[in-house]
């Protein structure tokens, strides 16, 4: 069975510029969770989707958003890019279910955004 | 506030040794997954074991076992034999089921194992 895949795996981007970040989960999985990893904050939960409804959303600004569709694939935008932004974006399926238990997540290698 | 707390330094260990890596976690919830990844420096994050807080018996994966003291809260990672392909940084993890359902991830601990 194929694992997560994202693409693009590096990006550069400048600053104010916009980004979208694809991830296509597990088959048969149908939840999709996005992470942020930096040196400095470590691993922040961004958010998550299942059956195409955001469940759950971490603190981030609203220049961070992202979507389902309905084969689970997921993609992840953020606008006017910042230079703290730079991060890898891991993203993250499990089976999930209707009370969001249990299930291990499997994540995919990343996307190390640069911004400059 | 900080949920799971993973201290320790950088470890390094001898092939074919075992070591542990330290996990606290803080909950009030009753109902709550643990977890531990395990991160290369590809960056890809590797599910290792998972420990359910009703799980009667400590979880087991392979060479991977947890270590679940729940009273004191704590859930530490051995590896048992470790292979140069041990190296990585590890990720103690949790998720509240009736809190905020998020997985909220530790600092990590970086290991090194040496031949």
């Amino acid at each position: 069975k194929a694992g997560v895949t994202q693409t693009p795996r590096y990006l550069i981007k400048t600053r104010g510029q916009q980004v979208t970040l694809s991830c296509s989960p597990i088959s048969g999985h149908r939840s999709v969770s996005w992470y942020q990893q930096t040196p400095g904050q470590g691993l922040q939960f961004l958010f998550e989707y299942f059956s195409e409804t955001q469940r759950n959303k971490g603190n981030f600004p609203g220049r961070f958003s992202g979507r389902q569709f309905s084969n689970s694939r997921s993609e992840m935008n953020v606008s006017t890019l910042e230079l703290g932004d730079s991060a890898l974006y891991l993203c993250a399926s499990s089976l999930g279910s209707a009370s969001g238990g249990g299930y291990e997540q499997y994540f995919g290698p990343g996307t190390r955004l640069t911004v400059t | 506030a900080q949920k799971i707390t993973q201290t320790q330094p950088g470890m390094f260990v001898q092939e074919k040794e075992a070591v542990t890596l330290d996990c606290t976690y803080d909950t009030s919830d009753p109902s709550y997954g643990l977890f531990w990844y395990k991160q290369p420096s590809s960056g890809e994050m590797i599910f290792l074991i998972y420990q359910g807080s009703y799980d009667q018996q400590n979880a087991t994966e392979g060479r991977y076992s947890l270590n679940f003291q729940k009273a004191r809260k704590s859930a530490n990672l051995v590896i048992s034999a470790s292979q140069l392909g041990d190296s990585a940084m590890y990720f103690c993890a949790m998720r509240e089921y009736y809190g905020n359902n998020r997985l909220a991830f530790g600092k990590g601990n970086q290991v090194v194992v040496i031949p």
